[in-house]
């Protein structure tokens, strides 16, 4: 069965600071990628997805995330964070080859300090 | 559209009542998720309903808990009896297919005195 992995469960960074958050997956041959943030009190929100296409994904509010078949990743990326970016991150994963549930990672908490 | 729509926001009850939240879809989603969100356990996922039909019901905690989808704009998850351990925040999701993006409510924030 398919599982994410986020090993970071909390990344500190400051501001104007690059950040990385990690997300690898059970190899699988065909999958759909998702990255979601949940600010505080609210619901998840679509950052940005893989389906096909380039590997390189850009989503809302600056964000990138690449997809790496061979090391099962699809790690988040932003080059200058903003305390507006302090929230939780999931990454998510649907399997193509398996049951199409979308599997979410345990999330990271992105702390932004000034 | 106005995206998923869940009430109420916050309840709180007391051990041993009744609790009912409610979700109204996105138009034109086939499939509804319902989610719990704790800080033990993260966010779990309980049951989806694909055209008002339940396909998985595996994340269902155990008999206290039931949902239903009688039509295609209206989906209950009911807690009964309720107890402390039920407290957590309740996501409400749909999409228009199974590996498709979910779109979430706000949830319900749940407190079971």
């Amino acid at each position: 069965a398919q599982s994410v992995t986020q090993l970071d469960s909390q990344v500190p960074v400051f501001e104007e600071a690059p950040v990385e958050l990690r997300c690898n997956y059970s190899s699988s041959v065909s999958v759909y990628l998702f990255w979601y943030v949940q600010y505080p009190n609210q619901g998840l929100q679509l950052l940005l997805k893989y389906l096909s296409g380039s590997t390189l994904v850009k989503g809302i509010n600056g964000f990138e995330a690449e997809f790496n078949k061979s090391q099962t990743s699809f790690h988040l990326r932003k080059p200058s964070v903003h305390i507006s970016d302090t929230a939780e991150y999931f990454c998510a994963v649907s399997d193509r080859d398996d049951t199409d549930k979308l599997i979410f990672g345990t999330g990271t908490r992105l702390q932004v300090f000034p | 559209d106005a995206g998923v729509i869940q009430s109420p926001r916050h309840e709180v009850t007391e051990m041993g009542q009744e609790v009912t939240l409610r979700c109204k879809p996105i138009s034109g989603h086939d499939y509804l998720f319902w989610y719990r969100q704790t800080m033990m356990r993260g966010l779990e996922l309980l049951i989806y309903f694909n055209n008002n039909v339940p396909i998985d019901d595996s994340g269902m905690p155990e008999d206290r808990f039931s949902a239903k989808m009688p039509n295609a704009s209206f989906s209950t998850l009911k807690i009964q009896p309720s107890e402390p351990r039920d407290s957590a925040v309740y996501f409400c999701a749909s999409s228009l297919a199974l590996a498709n993006e979910q779109f979430f409510g706000p949830g319900t924030r749940l407190t079971v005195l």
